[in-house]
């Protein structure tokens, strides 16, 4: 069935640096790439989602890029802030279905 | 704009009891999808609704498991004698449908703990 595999698991960076997480899809059918933040205890929220009609979509510090012949795509936040801190999920899903089948997750800690 | 709404936020059952947790999807939406969330894991997809159908329930488990979305009131998740293993965050989503693939938002989740 279909899997997505996320990296890193965490990541740690100094606050206004980049951090970049990226994903690799095995169904090739997948056409819908959403991100998820999550915050301890919280519910998941979407902060960015791409189709696969498009390689690159942006919306201020956060960008998230799609390789489709490769299989991937990555999330991308700029001038990181400590409340960027919390556990980002990468997703796939395809039209037929559209269950998200979710990656494992990236635990990203901005430091002041 | 009421968000979904899930609850209840936490509950406690003891094994071989049962346990409903309830899902009203945001206003103008008519897909539901249920996912649970181990600790320190991702989300994974149980089941898949719209209005009196079941649309994709490969994510569940055949035995205990159950989910209804009724023409009218919320989605249901029933899970009959529970075991130790059911502990999770079980998160509902909903997405309007409308056709192409749309965006799913998220619910506060239900935190099940079994005694």
């Amino acid at each position: 069935g279909e899997n997505v595999e996320q990296h890193p698991s965490t990541l740690s960076v100094q606050e206004g640096d980049s951090a970049v997480i990226k994903c690799t899809y095995s169904d090739s059918a997948s056409n819908y790439f959403p991100w998820y933040k999550q915050e301890l205890g919280k519910r998941p929220q979407l902060i960015i989602d791409i189709r696969s009609n498009v390689g690159e979509k942006k919306d201020q510090r956060i960008a998230v890029t799609l390789n489709k012949t490769a299989k991937h795509f990555s999330l991308h936040i700029t001038e990181t802030q400590p409340e960027d801190s919390a556990v980002y999920f990468c997703a796939a899903s395809k039209e037929d279905t559209d269950k998200l089948i979710f990656g494992t997750g990236t635990r990203l800690q901005v430091f002041p | 704009n009421a968000g979904v709404m899930q609850n209840p936020r936490h509950l406690v059952r003891r094994r071989g009891q049962e346990a409903r947790l309830r899902c009203s999807p945001m206003k103008g939406h008519s897909h539901v999808y249920w996912y649970r969330q181990l600790p320190e894991e991702g989300l994974k997809f149980m089941v898949y609704l719209q209005k009196e159908n079941i649309i994709d329930e490969s994510g569940m488990p055949k035995e205990r498991f159950s989910a209804e979305f009724p023409k009218e009131g919320p989605s249901i998740l029933r899970i009959q004698q529970v075991v130790r293993g059911d502990s999770a965050a079980y998160f509902c989503a909903s997405s309007p449908g409308m056709g192409g693939l749309q965006p799913q938002h998220f619910g506060d989740g239900t935190r099940l703990s079994i005694l």
